[in-house]
């Protein structure tokens, strides 16, 4: 069964720290995998997309890596800012049809002053 | 074109009541899904249309549910007899033939039923 985990559910950070989120899928095949940052009633939004080739790729102060063989992705904010705040979502598409996207359960982020 | 637009963006019904919600996606993109988020969950698929024609329906999508793309351009959703279980954002999504490359959400219709 094709399947996303993000940890930790949930995460509290003081302004200015580093904090680094994590994503373990099961797609298979795997196409892409792209991260999602989602303010409080509002939609996702895109931060990066990454391809089986792609290792690592920076928006800003989000930091995204890949690594196809074990399956892992990670996000990682430098200096939180208090506009950080909000849920991260892990969506990856694949599987045997090739374009279902699977989608994880999210990290909520806080970030404290 | 300034994205996938969602109409209205909040929507109070009382249980029993039908409502109906909007979707304009981006202009050039053909493809069209609609997703339900609960509290503290990833969205969770509804249905898909490619242009006008409907093309996958998930589980969750009862009988008290119908999703329409006439003109292979906006799209409705309505939930008649609404249920308190129904309360969730309601999120739609396009994107252009090359797929999940540009898939864009809308900022979702969050649904209350009392």
């Amino acid at each position: 069964k094709n399947q996303v985990e993000q940890s930790p559910q949930s995460l509290i950070i003081l302004e200015g720290k580093n904090c680094t989120l994590q994503c373990n899928y099961t797609v298979s095949p795997f196409s892409n995998l792209r991260w999602y940052k989602q303010d409080t009633g509002r939609g996702p939004v895109s931060l990066t997309i990454m391809t089986f080739s792609e290792n690592t790729k920076s928006n800003g102060r989000y930091t995204a890596t890949l690594d196809a063989d074990t399956k892992q992705s990670s996000l990682h904010i430098t200096a939180s800012q208090l506009s950080d705040s909000a849920s991260y979502i892990c969506v990856v598409r694949g599987g045997a049809a090739g374009n279902k996207l699977t989608f994880g359960g999210g990290t909520r982020v806080l970030v404290k002053p | 074109d300034t994205g996938v637009s969602q109409n209205p963006r909040h929507k109070i019904t009382k249980r029993g009541q039908n409502v109906t919600f909007r979707c304009d996606p981006i202009s050039e993109h053909n493809r069209l899904y609609w997703y339900r988020q609960t509290l503290g969950q990833g969205p969770e698929f509804l249905t898909y249309f490619q242009n006008e024609a409907q093309l996958e329906k998930s589980r969750l999508l009862s009988d008290r549910f119908s999703a329409e793309r006439p003109k292979g351009s906006f799209s409705t959703l309505e939930i008649q007899r609404t249920e308190q279980g129904d309360s969730a954002m309601y999120l739609c999504a396009s994107s252009s033939p090359r797929g999940f490359d540009g898939y864009t959400f809308g900022s979702g219709t969050r649904l209350t039923v009392v």
